[in-house]
């Protein structure tokens, strides 16, 4: 069965430093989604992007956040100047159409 | 009030129980649902859809009461493997999708 991957599985930064986070979505797959969860709370959407542009953002996602498909594979989330609060499992998702979104597994994101 | 709010539970419950879950929306335009299974440092996995009339996937069934902003996941025959966390997510207009805190489950022996 197709699955969404991401790498690396736990990414351990200093704060200031720039992240760059990896997803491969499922294959024909075109809507591509970020989201974070921190620890004991709740899963928060940062980001949709279709036909290479974002669709959708929330409040989180300010300007030291970007998402890139930087070739036909790849789904990429940077972040540009990690702070403590990062700290967070960030998940990747993808959909072909209106239909079920498939989570990655995620990134654990530690920013120290 | 809170977007989406779930209680947090636990639940814990025996195997063979029948247990059910309530989720609130504040979004009176409120339009898609969803339950999700969480498993510890997993990711969330779609569950099932919530349709207006109610909806059954062998043992678990979902209901969506839009008078009282409220949708609901029953389990029946508990397994242990259930054990999780359940997560209830809502869409309006737009795609942005709120998710609920979660409803932790435990089915023991």
């Amino acid at each position: 069965e197709p699955e969404v991957t991401q790498t690396p599985s736990h990414q351990v930064t200093q704060m200031g430093q720039e992240v760059i986070l990896r997803c491969v979505p499922i294959s024909n797959h075109l809507y591509f989604y970020w989201y974070r969860q921190i620890l004991g709370q709740k899963v928060e959407f940062l980001v949709s992007f279709y036909n290479n542009e974002i669709s959708e953002k929330s409040e989180i996602f300010d300007d030291q956040f970007s998402v890139e498909r930087p070739d036909g594979s790849n789904f990429t989330l940077k972040i540009r100047s990690t702070k403590l609060e990062d700290s967070a499992m960030y998940f990747c998702a993808s959909k072909q159409g209106a239909d079920t979104q498939y989570f990655g597994p995620g990134t654990r994101l530690t920013v120290l | 009030r809170k977007e989406v709010e779930q209680d947090p539970g636990p639940f814990n419950v025996p195997e063979g129980a029948t247990v059910a879950f309530n989720c609130t929306y504040s979004n009176s335009a409120s339009q898609s649902f969803f339950w999700y299974r969480q498993d510890c440092r997993k990711e969330p996995k779609l569950l099932m859809s919530v349709y207006s009339s109610g909806n059954e996937d062998g043992r678990f069934t979902a209901q969506l009461n839009r008078a009282s902003q409220y949708i609901s996941l029953l389990i029946r025959d508990s397994k242990l493997s259930d054990s999780a966390t359940y997560l209830c997510v809502v869409k309006g207009g737009s795609y942005i999708p709120t998710f609920g805190r979660g409803t932790s489950l435990i089915v023991h022996p």
